[in-house]
């Protein structure tokens, strides 16, 4: 069965620090999708990428990069430079080919980035 | 702004009570989701209407059941409330129904049963 796990429950950091949140996954398909949203304090959940089984390329949008890793099943995300803004609960997401649309989440890191 | 959007924001109801949660998918988008969010469970897959047509079902209790309508606004009723049925309830859309289209989540409705 599939499931998500980020170990990091709360992650604190100073301003400026870089910082990376941890996912695992567990899937027995070997298509499937990886999926990073963001909760700030309002509430709502904020799409910020998504990758492919097949795409193991790493890729980098300003000063957030992720990094996957299908020999030990790892989709981890890092944010450099922290700004306060930062803030939020990010949650790791899963779509496994046979099973659906539906999203499997992780537990979310609340990560909080002091000034 | 997602292009996403749920009314209504806030609901305090009593155990007992039915409510209506409403959504508005993204312009041009078929596919419907609704998860709940809560302190003990996460972040829960509850049901996916596509174009009018349940397509998945996840965690849903059997007190609670959803629909798509022809303009594809989407409803999730929420029968014998229970105190346990306090969460987040968020709807998400996206264009099609495959498992790569990324969901795009609307602002929530944040439903408090006392």
């Amino acid at each position: 069965a599939q499931k998500v796990t980020q170990a990091q429950t709360e992650i604190s950091v100073v301003e400026k620090e870089d910082v990376t949140l941890d996912c695992v996954y567990e899937t027995r398909d070997t298509t499937y999708y990886l999926f990073w949203y963001k909760q700030p304090p309002s509430g709502e959940l904020v799409f910020l990428i998504r990758r492919n089984s097949f795409d193991e390329q790493n890729e980098i949008s300003g000063r957030y990069s992720w990094n996957f890793q299908k020999s030990t099943s790892s989709f981890n995300f890092t944010i450099t430079a922290s700004q306060v803004v930062d803030s939020a609960v990010y949650f790791c997401a899963l779509r496994e080919e046979t099973s659906g649309s539906r999203l499997t989440f992780g537990e979310g890191t609340q990560l909080t980035v002091n000034p | 702004d997602s292009g996403v959007t749920q009314t209504p924001k806030h609901l305090i109801t009593a155990t007992g009570q039915r409510v209506t949660l409403r959504c508005s998918p993204r312009s041009g988008d078929l596919s419907v989701y609704w998860y709940q969010q809560s302190l003990d469970q996460g972040l829960q897959f509850l049901i996916q209407y596509y174009n009018g047509e349940e397509r998945a079902k996840g965690n849903i209790l059997e007190r609670f059941s959803a629909q798509q309508f022809p303009d594809l606004h989407s409803e999730l009723n929420l029968s014998s409330l229970e105190l346990g049925d306090s969460a987040l309830y968020f709807c998400a859309s996206s264009s099609r129904d495959f498992s790569y289209n990324e969901q795009f989540f609307g602002p929530g409705t944040r439903l408090t049963v006392l």
